[in-house]
């Protein structure tokens, strides 16, 4: 069965370094999203990108994020500029949705733990 | 306020119990997901519902667009049932997605 992967799994950085998660969606899914979820808290939405651009983002993803789809399988996450309160599961997700990609069940990755010291 | 409200927050029930995790949303929504996270952290997609009822061997998710409010049923629920459940709201204005705080489940064997 297809599935949503991640690498890496963990990722241990400095404050200030620039970090890249990556993600491979499902192979027909259009629509990518990604959401952190700090230690002991609710997840937290991040972005959706559509067609080759961000098409909903939160105000937790600020100018230190960015997000690329630099080829046909990989979706990436960027934070230029880690700060500690960065430190969090991050996840991956993929929806096949044309025109609202809310519409479609998503599919989620197994997430990167980012730890910032 | 929280636009996704979960109950309970905590739920601990015998072998067999029949469960039921509540979820009530303030805003208008195109599609409510049911999710259910892993101890080890993984998410998985469980139900995406606008309307009605869905049912999936033992779990039934149900909603109520009028009330908005959803509720997650387990039928004859398992110890391997035990995870977090997380109701997350697609949001009618924009393209994002509101998380509930999600509702810790353990099934005592």
């Amino acid at each position: 069965e297809p599935e949503v992967t991640q690498t890496p799994s963990h990722q241990v950085t400095q404050m200030g370094q620039e970090v890249i998660l990556r993600c491979v969606p499902i192979s027909n899914h259009l629509y990518f999203y990604w959401y952190r979820q700090i230690l002991g808290q609710k997840v937290e939405f991040l972005v959706s990108f559509y067609n080759n651009e961000i098409s909903e983002k939160s105000e937790i993803f600020d100018d230190q994020f960015s997000v690329e789809r630099p080829d046909g399988s990989n979706f990436t996450l960027k934070i230029r500029s880690t700060k500690l309160e960065d430190s969090a599961m991050y996840f991956c997700a993929s929806s096949v949705g044309l025109a609202g990609g809310n519409q479609e069940t998503q599919y989620f990755g197994p997430g990167t733990r980012l730890l910032v010291l | 306020k929280n636009e996704v409200e979960q109950s309970p927050q905590n739920l601990t029930a015998q072998e067999g119990e029949f469960i039921t995790i509540n979820c009530s949303y303030s805003v208008g929504i195109s599609a409510l997901h049911w999710l259910q996270q892993h101890p080890g952290g993984g998410i998985v997609s469980l139900f995406m519902l606008s309307s009605g009822k869905k049912k999936h061997g033992r779990l039934i998710a149900t909603i109520n667009i009028q009330e908005k409010h959803s509720s997650l049923h387990i039928t004859a629920s398992h110890p391997r049932d035990s995870a977090v459940y997380i109701c997350a709201a697609a949001m009618n204005r924009d393209d994002k997605i509101i998380f509930g705080k999600g509702t810790r489940l353990h099934i005592l064997p």
